[in-house]
């Protein structure tokens, strides 16, 4: 199975922080990666498809980049709604795999 | 507009099977796929099959000796059975829409919670 490891695990920053989420992965998967926000009591939210691409709805400070095998969600202006825990997902190969998660909170 | 909704049991006995459903609506199964993906409290998230628009299956290999997924188009309705339940399949189960062309899964269930005890 492809792992991704997300760095890192938990980390906190300030409001209009920019802020950098890295996702991994174990193989080449090409640009099939997406980001996942998720909140307590509700379903993810997709962020980011196809490595680089925004999501509907979503703001545009959000933005996805790829580096070879790299992975990265940045968030050019921290806002308080923004706390949550960020899921990378490859789908390019079986089975479908998750990040461990990163989990932002607010300093 | 697009809408997915599970349902089932919030409690199944250790050894039993787990079904769940989940109704969508504002699409067609015909011609979109739907996944299965569960979340065990404080842990991450596991992509368990998708049910394709053709009624073609995939699985997760670490559960699809006790994993099917199957559909009613008429309904509107995509089925989850899972045998053998034991406590680590305590979790919260979505389903989820995989969007076209590019896309990964682009609409959610609220998801159901289902918890393995006697």
């Amino acid at each position: 199975d492809i792992q991704l490891t997300q760095s890192p695990s938990s980390m906190s920053a300030s409001l209009g922080d920019r802020v950098s989420l890295t996702c991994q992965s174990s193989q080449g998967i090409g640009n099939y990666l997406s980001w996942y926000q998720h909140k307590p009591g509700k379903p993810p939210k997709p962020m980011i498809y196809y490595a680089t691409n925004l999501a509907d709805g979503v703001p545009s400070r959000f933005s996805g980049s790829r580096s070879g095998s790299d992975y990265s969600l940045t968030i050019s202006s921290l806002e308080s709604e923004d706390t949550a825990i960020y899921y990378c997902l490859q789908y390019d190969e079986y089975p479908y795999t998750f990040g461990a998660g990163t989990k932002l909170e607010l300093k | 507009q697009v809408q997915l909704k599970e349902s089932g049991p919030g409690l199944v006995q250790p050894s039993q099977t787990l079904s769940l459903t989940c109704t969508v609506s504002g699409l067609s199964l015909t011609s979109n796929s739907v996944s299965w993906i569960r979340q065990p409290p404080g842990k991450g998230l596991e992509w368990m099959g998708v049910i394709w628009s053709n009624g073609g299956t995939d699985y997760n290999s670490a559960i699809k000796s006790r994993l099917s997924i199957s559909r009613d188009t008429s309904k509107s309705q995509v089925f989850l059975k899972m045998n053998s339940l034991q406590t680590e399949d305590t979790a919260m189960y979505f389903c989820a829409r995989i969007g076209s062309g590019y896309r990964d899964f682009d609409y959610w269930g609220q998801g159901v919670m289902v918890t393995v005890s006697s």
